[in-house]
């Protein structure tokens, strides 16, 4: 399994919006809407930010976004606040219970 | 609340073995399905391997199949990771993560780090 593709990087200034793509194949985001978001602040576990594709789980602010297109997804961060800067992940089902992390965006707050 | 606390981990040599642990609590650990996922020091977030909940059914990545085996305690709320013909490119933080009710990860514990010397 490869892993699911993602920039290595985007900044924003704070009150802008940001977008994160996540690019896999018709093996697992093509052929699956289970596609997860994590943030991770440094030294810490990831937290689960987006399921499904585009559902927030209780408490997470609506500031946070997914979609999902063919076999790429996308994670938007709207209202850019210095809290958001950290290291996020997509993940997705990839078919057999075997899953597949893209390779982690670290997002940069101006 | 959901709480998993893994341990376990450590410094071991080439070619030696480990065990992992990890604590739930907070939650009817027997009902769900567990993962194992892992992070190289200043890399991202890899797949290792998943259990269901009764512990009959495991599936690992192919980077760890043969030499990892992955299984649980429901009697004492505990999910292990047992690592054997450890590689120095098993070295890595190993969290241990609980599966959502639709084939998602959602909690993850605090992570244990695991060194392999050559």
């Amino acid at each position: 399994q490869s892993a699911l593709t993602q920039p290595a990087s985007v900044s924003g200034s704070p009150g802008q919006s940001i977008t994160i793509s996540c690019t896999g194949t018709s093996s697992d985001v093509g052929s699956y809407n289970l596609l997860s978001w994590y943030q991770q602040h440094p030294g810490k576990a990831p937290k689960l930010m987006i399921y499904e594709g585009s559902k927030r789980p209780s408490g997470i602010s609506s500031r946070f976004s997914g979609s999902k297109s063919g076999n790429s997804a996308s994670l938007t961060i709207s209202g850019l606040q210095a809290e958001d800067e950290a290291d996020y992940y997509c993940c997705s089902y990839a078919g057999s219970s075997t899953w597949v992390f893209g390779g982690g965006t670290k997002l940069t707050v101006l | 609340e959901v709480q998993l606390v893994e341990s376990g981990g450590g410094l071991v040599q080439r070619g030696g073995s480990l065990r992992l642990s990890c604590a739930a609590s907070g939650f009817t650990f027997s009902t769900y399905r567990m993962h194992w996922v892992r992070q190289a020091p200043g890399k991202g977030l890899v797949w290792v391997s998943r259990i269901n909940s009764d512990g009959s059914t495991t599936i690992y990545a192919d980077s760890v199949k043969g030499r990892f085996t992955i299984s649980r305690d429901n009697a004492k709320n505990t999910l292990y990771l047992q690592m054997s013909s450890l590689r120095v490119e098993d070295t890595a933080v190993y969290y241990c993560a609980t599966e959502g009710s639709g084939y998602f990860i959602d909690y993850w514990g605090q992570g244990t780090l695991v060194t392999v010397s050559s």
